[in-house]
């Protein structure tokens, strides 16, 4: 049975905090990804990674950063958080492919972050 | 640019009626279009997915037809039960591995 699975379901933080939120895949999949999920706004896309040591910006990179040292895992930084990162965050994993053709992302159960 | 949108949610049925949720999409070229589904509790699992226009995803009941005419991509089922009570969320795929996500529906189904 394929997973992703995520360090913590729900996460309580204080303002000014370094908050890591990690995601491990056991699928051998090249592709990882994290979002956040907001009431009314969808998912949205903070970054990506190809590869190991590889990552590029998704549409919301502020105040976030990522690491991938190894292939099944993909880590999420917030440097310092703030009570505006107060959201549901989620990682998702896929296969890479060098052609045009899409590949089913998988998801983990997601992290309840809170900042206080 | 891309993006997609859903209708409002949320949505209340009760158990056997019809289902549509509607979802229509901007984007440049040809892009690939999904329907996600969030259970309680859990992360998103791929619903149904369609590749080119006049493609009709379906699975578990569900039903989606890519309409390039009308840029839709709208989710039927003919007889819902209460365990479809979940959010619906409205993808594409502008380029190979990302997607763009609408607002995602939250659908209750009553017995």
């Amino acid at each position: 049975d394929v997973k992703v699975t995520q360090s913590s379901r729900y996460l309580v933080k204080r303002t000014g905090e370094k908050v890591f939120l990690e995601c491990v895949q056991d699928m051998d999949h090249e592709n990882m990804f994290w979002y956040r999920q907001d009431p009314g706004l969808g998912l949205r896309l903070i970054y990506f990674s190809y590869d190991v040591k590889m990552k590029e910006k998704g549409d919301i990179p502020e105040g976030y950063s990522v690491s991938r040292e190894k292939k099944e895992r993909f880590s999420l930084i917030l440097e310092s958080a703030s009570t505006n990162q107060t959201s549901m965050y989620l990682c998702a994993s896929s296969h890479g492919t060098s052609g045009l053709s899409y590949n089913e992302q998988f998801f983990g159960p997601g992290t309840r972050l809170t900042v206080l | 640019g891309n993006s997609v949108t859903q209708m409002e949610g949320p949505v209340t049925l009760s158990e056997e009626a019809f289902l549509t949720i509607n979802c229509t999409y901007t984007a440049t070229g040809y892009p690939s279009l999904f329907w996600y589904v969030q259970y309680p509790g859990e992360g998103l699992q791929l619903l149904l997915k369609a590749t080119k226009a006049d493609d009709k995803g379906s699975n578990k009941g569900f039903e989606a037809t890519y309409r390039k005419e009308t840029t839709s991509f709208h989710l039927e089922k003919g007889s819902v039960q209460v365990s479809d009570s979940a959010v619906y969320f409205c993808a594409l795929s502008p380029r190979a591995q990302k997607l763009v996500f609408g607002q995602g529906t939250r659908l209750t189904i009553n017995p």
